[in-house]
């Protein structure tokens, strides 16, 4: 399994930006980084994915490093409802079903 | 378009019995992935099903097992309980294109407990 590495916490204020980093320094060239979240009491829910270039979406926009070794999850402005833990997931589509979930971020905002 | 739906939400099973947990997928969809989290080990791969055929498994005893309906719905069963057991048990569909892209939506669910 490709391997991801993400802070175990962050915090945030209500409507600020949030940035939520990933290092995936052995990434291979068709893996594409996809990003999921856990709200309490939930199963995991899609936010994005992107291979090389930026990408946005209504949830979140993802940042890319031009080496592909690093992503950003931007959350434009932070809800409450934004508190949950963040997966950043590597797949090259041979994992056929079995995505690596890995610790991911716990990310708490403050009202 | 519904979701990803699982059946019963809540079980609480003994030692030794034998469980059914039910998966009903997106529409269209035709791969069905099933998943273990436990506080300790987090969000664990289980199996994966596409067209009623196993084409992934995780590193779990033989007492996990699972199968697929021709209309996407899988079961998974687990024999012989112990403790350790006791998990969320989550599911998730999805195309099964086998591409990158491909992108899972998961179930709310099923809460195991083992006493």
């Amino acid at each position: 399994d490709a391997k991801t590495t993400q802070p175990n916490s962050m915090e945030s204020n209500e409507e600020e930006p949030v940035h939520l980093p990933c290092n995936h320094s052995t990434i291979s060239g068709t893996d594409y980084i996809h990003w999921y979240r856990q709200l309490p009491s939930q199963g995991p829910e899609y936010v994005i994915h992107g291979l090389t270039s930026n990408v946005n979406n209504r949830m979140a926009s993802l940042a890319i490093a031009e080496d592909r070794k690093s992503s950003t999850l931007i959350l434009h402005r932070a809800t409450l409802r934004d508190a949950a833990v963040y997966y950043c997931i590597l797949d090259r589509g041979s994992t056929l079903g079995r995505l690596y979930f890995g610790r991911g971020t716990q990310l708490t905002v403050w009202p | 378009k519904a979701g990803v739906t699982q059946t019963p939400r809540y079980l609480i099973k003994t030692r030794g019995q034998q469980v059914t947990l039910s998966c009903s997928p997106i529409s269209g969809h035709r791969s069905v992935s099933w998943y273990q989290q436990t506080p300790g080990q987090g969000l664990q791969f289980l199996f994966e099903y596409f067209s009623e055929t196993q084409r992934n498994k995780g590193n779990f005893p033989g007492r996990f097992s699972g199968r697929q309906f021709s209309n996407s719905r899988s079961e998974m069963n687990v024999s012989t309980l112990e403790l350790g057991d006791s998990a969320l048990y989550l599911c998730a569909s999805s195309l099964g294109t086998g591409f990158g892209t491909d992108t899972q939506y998961f179930g709310p669910g099923t809460r195991l407990t083992v006493l």
